[in-house]
């Protein structure tokens, strides 16, 4: 099956700054790649998603960068602001499959 | 998110005991999941379900079975509780399955095994 490997485990950076967290995937086949967000307490909630068609997307300060070569994918985040502050899962799926998680990084944001 | 109720929220139950968590949707998604969610290991796949009657294991399945009787319900079981099995407990649904649509969840259930 796939092995979804995240990085780092803990994240923190002070507001304003850009944060990037990295996945790696081992399934040359996966081909849908989305990001979670998930505040304490909460359930997990899709951010962004992105597709093996395309290289990049963005979504205000997020974005996914997709390399299918080097089979890996990252999370972009600008401009961070305090309530970004939350543990960000990457994951990857492919048609009709099981959808595989990360172990999650935890991001504080510092005022 | 995607009319997805989990219930109960919390329970405490003792070991060797039957648990069964319930998982609601409205949304009429043919794929539903069962999570659970343990610090270090973030969200491992217990069960799937592909449609009515049709379920799968994923990569932590002992101890656990489910079912599915209509589309709108999926039922996990604990078949004898144990302390390992205390966790967070997550449903999920997409529409159209892994590669195709997102997943989205319920709120969680946290079962604690005493």
């Amino acid at each position: 099956g796939e092995n979804v490997e995240q990085h780092p485990s803990t994240l923190s950076v002070q507001e304003g700054d850009s944060a990037v967290i990295k996945c790696t995937y081992s399934d040359s086949a996966s081909n849908y790649f989305p990001w979670y967000k998930q505040e304490l307490g909460k359930r997990p909630q899709l951010i962004i998603d992105i597709r093996s068609n395309v290289g990049e997307k963005k979504d205000q300060r997020i974005a996914v960068t997709l390399n299918k070569t080097a089979k890996h994918f990252s999370l972009h985040i600008t401009e961070t602001q305090p309530e970004d502050s939350a543990v960000y899962f990457c994951a990857a799926s492919r048609t009709g499959n099981q959808f595989y998680f990360g172990t999650g990084t935890s991001l504080t944001v510092i005022p | 998110d995607a009319g997805i109720t989990q219930s109960p929220r919390h329970k405490v139950t003792e070991t060797g005991t039957p648990v069964t968590l319930r998982c609601h949707q409205t949304e009429n998604h043919r794929y539903m999941y069962w999570y659970r969610q343990d610090p270090g290991h973030g969200l491992r796949l217990i069960h799937y379900s592909y449609g009515v009657k049709d379920t799968d294991k994923g990569e932590v399945s002992d101890g656990y079975s489910v079912s599915r009787s209509k589309t709108e319900d999926f039922l996990l079981t604990l078949e004898s509780a144990t302390s390992s099995q205390t966790s967070v407990y997550f449903c999920a649904t997409t529409a159209q399955g892994g590669g195709n649509s997102p997943l989205h969840f319920g709120n969680g259930t946290r079962l604690t095994v005493t």
